[in-house]
């Protein structure tokens, strides 16, 4: 089982819809989410942290569920501009390292 | 602020030649990282840095790719002998004690 698995998407949604991702991860210790956002040859920025069991900001909701290991975001009426790919990752401990795992991203592509 | 700064964007090589990347982190950030996406797959992990020490290096392929950060500020990856297979873009990312992760715009190297 991958460390951290997404939606593989595509999603294609019209503007104004709601859109959902899940993100699954493998390891129970983990205590912090992000969900990164990549444009097309971009690099990823951050979109949102998710420390306890959730984050709301704007139209963008994250929830986790630390008893299914698994996270969401939620994109309420979705924009043009919300098109990219959604990052989920999860910071896996190495020793004394902390390193970021990467989903495969889910691709969002919001239609007019 | 100036943000994560990586060099060249961009570079095209013979397959066996050398190349050599290079990463200025956020000033003040003491931990680095190097990623890489490859086509089609997620982004992964390759190596972490501590100001100049190598924390976790536990993702870099195989020996044909050497980082260095002497002096605890920027950090160069080599290649050499570059491998059809080592195509792909490669992220740097640089954080503080407790600060997310910003990331690079990368370099996409490409072995022809």
């Amino acid at each position: 089982r991958k460390e951290v698995e997404q939606d593989p998407g595509p999603f294609n949604v019209p503007e104004g819809a709601t859109v959902a991702f899940n993100c699954t991860y493998s390891n129970s210790a983990s205590q912090s989410f992000f969900w990164y956002r990549q444009d097309c040859r971009k690099e990823p920025k951050l979109l949102m942290s998710v420390y306890s069991s959730g984050n709301e900001d704007g139209r963008f909701t994250a929830q986790l569920n630390r008893a299914s290991q698994y996270i969401s975001l939620l994109i309420r009426d979705s924009k043009l501009s919300d098109s990219a790919t959604y990052l989920c990752v999860v910071p896996i401990s190495s020793g004394s390292a902390r390193q970021l795992t990467f989903g495969s991203g889910t691709q969002l592509t919001v239609l007019p | 602020e100036a943000g994560v700064t990586q060099f060249p964007s961009h570079s095209v090589i013979e397959k066996g030649q050398t190349v050599t990347l290079r990463c200025d982190p956020i000033s003040g950030h003491d931990n680095l990282y190097w990623y890489r996406r490859v086509m089609g797959k997620e982004i992964k992990f390759l190596l972490h840095f501590v100001k100049e020490s190598k924390q976790d290096e536990s993702g870099m392929p195989n020996n044909r790719f050497l980082a260095e950060r002497t002096g605890g500020t920027y950090s160069t990856l080599k290649v050499q002998p570059a491998e059809l297979e080592d195509s792909g873009v490669y992220f740097c990312a640089s954080r503080s004690m407790n600060t997310e992760a910003f990331f690079g715009q990368g370099t996409r190297l490409t072995v022809v």
